[in-house]
This record gives C-alpha cells, structure tokens and sequence, in this order.
C-alpha cells in the first residue's frame, strides 16, 4: 500500500496569515494514463470530509481560490493564502493512482 | 442537490454483524460508483471498498476483504455496507462517499458512529 505522509502535524496560524501543509507518498503518484492523482480533503470537527483539490492542483466546485495545490511524483502541497476562520480543521492528503485508496495522517489548522 | 443520508447510530457486542445504509439522492444513482471510508477515533480516513451501482460489482480493500461486504438497492438508491466479525477495534464512524473523476469522493454521507462493546 501507498503511505501517505503529512507535515506538519499541527499548524497554528494568524487569521489573514498564510499556511501551507506537505504530503508526500512512499512511491510516485504518477499513473501509467499520465496523470498523478493526489487530493485534498478538508473535515471540519463534527463534519465529514469535504473535497477541496484534486488532480494535485484542480480545485473542485465552490472551494475558494485561496487554496492552492501543486507538487509532482511523491511531494505535494496544499497551501492557503490567507486564512480564514472557516478553514481551521483537518486536512487530509489522499492518493487516487493505486487501490487501495490511502490518506495521510492529518494536519489539524487552528488559529493561534 | 447530491445528498446521501446514513442510518443511524449503533451500539454492538463484539463477534456481531452491522449492516449500515447510505440514501443517495440529487442525482442518477446509478451513474456513479460509492465508496466506503471510516475513521476510528481520532484517527485518519481508511478506506475499505467499493460498489459500481450500475452493475453491483465491487472492490475491497485486503483489510477487510472476508469481512466486508457492500451491496446497492437500485429501486431505493442506496448503498449498504456490512461488516461482520465485530471488535473493539472496529469502531467508528462509518462514511459512504461518491467516486470522483475515478479517484477521489466529492459528496459524503453525514457517517454513522458504531460502537463495539460488551
């Protein structure tokens, strides 16, 4: 299985201030159709996952243009530009390329 | 607008079955495939299978593979995930989710708590 590893674990921010969230993969992400498939989810605490990036850097309908994903092969990163009071929560990384489906740890965003 | 309503919470003694159902509405039911993901307490998001609601087929992950089955009702677009065998370490909240573009879930069920006890 892919293991899907995130940093930070915990990321304290200044509301308006920037953050940015790693995850890398213990093997390329790269399918053998070209395309890499690495998303982002957001949970809220109570609520299910919600997605917000997919394909490393499409944002999926409604997600804000704050938040930007990018990275290649096993590293990628998820980062906000400006953070709102919305946004604190878990963040997950996910990889689509193989089964079975794996996430990463979590990064919990809450403001300091 | 795309919604899947869970059932509810559940309480089980280890050794029993749960059979937890996932209402799918706001769209044709069976264009999509249905996931299932669960999330232990305070833990990350494992996934254990699949089912293709067109044809019923289905997916699972090795972690669970003799202990999880997941099925549809086309006539009721819903999905049902039973998980047999139960223990402690099975409890969690229990999500379905949609397929997206083959690889990710772009709409979730509310989840459903099951707990394990004596």
């Amino acid at each position: 299985d892919i293991v899907m590893t995130q940093t930070p674990l915990s990321s304290p921010v200044i509301l308006g201030q920037p953050a940015s969230i790693s995850c890398r993969s213990s093997q390329s992400l790269a399918h053998s159709d070209g395309n890499t498939y690495l998303s982002w989810l957001h949970q809220r605490p109570g609520q299910p996952p919600r997605l917000l990036i997919y394909r490393i850097s499409n944002r999926f309908s409604g997600v804000p243009d704050r938040f930007s994903g990018s990275g290649a092969g096993t590293d990628f990163t998820l980062k906000i530009s400006r953070v709102e009071a919305e946004d604190v929560g878990l963040y997950y990384c996910m990889q689509g390329t193989q089964f079975p489906r794996t996430f990463g740890q979590g990064t919990k965003v809450e403001i300091k | 607008q795309v919604q899947f309503v869970q059932s509810g919470a559940e309480v089980m003694k280890p050794g029993a079955s749960v059979k937890v159902s996932c209402k799918a509405s706001g769209y044709t039911f069976t264009n999509y495939i249905i996931h299932w993901v669960r999330q232990a307490p305070g833990q990350s998001l494992e996934w254990m299978g699949w089912i293709n609601a067109r044809n019923g087929n289905t997916k699972y992950s090795q972690s669970f593979q003799d202990r999880v089955t997941i099925t549809r009702d086309t006539s009721a677009s819903t999905a049902y995930m039973e998980l047999s065998s139960l223990t402690s370490e099975d409890t969690a909240i229990y999500y379905c989710a949609r397929d997206f573009v083959g690889t990710t879930f772009d709409y979730w069920g509310q989840g459903t708590l099951v707990t394990v006890s004596s």
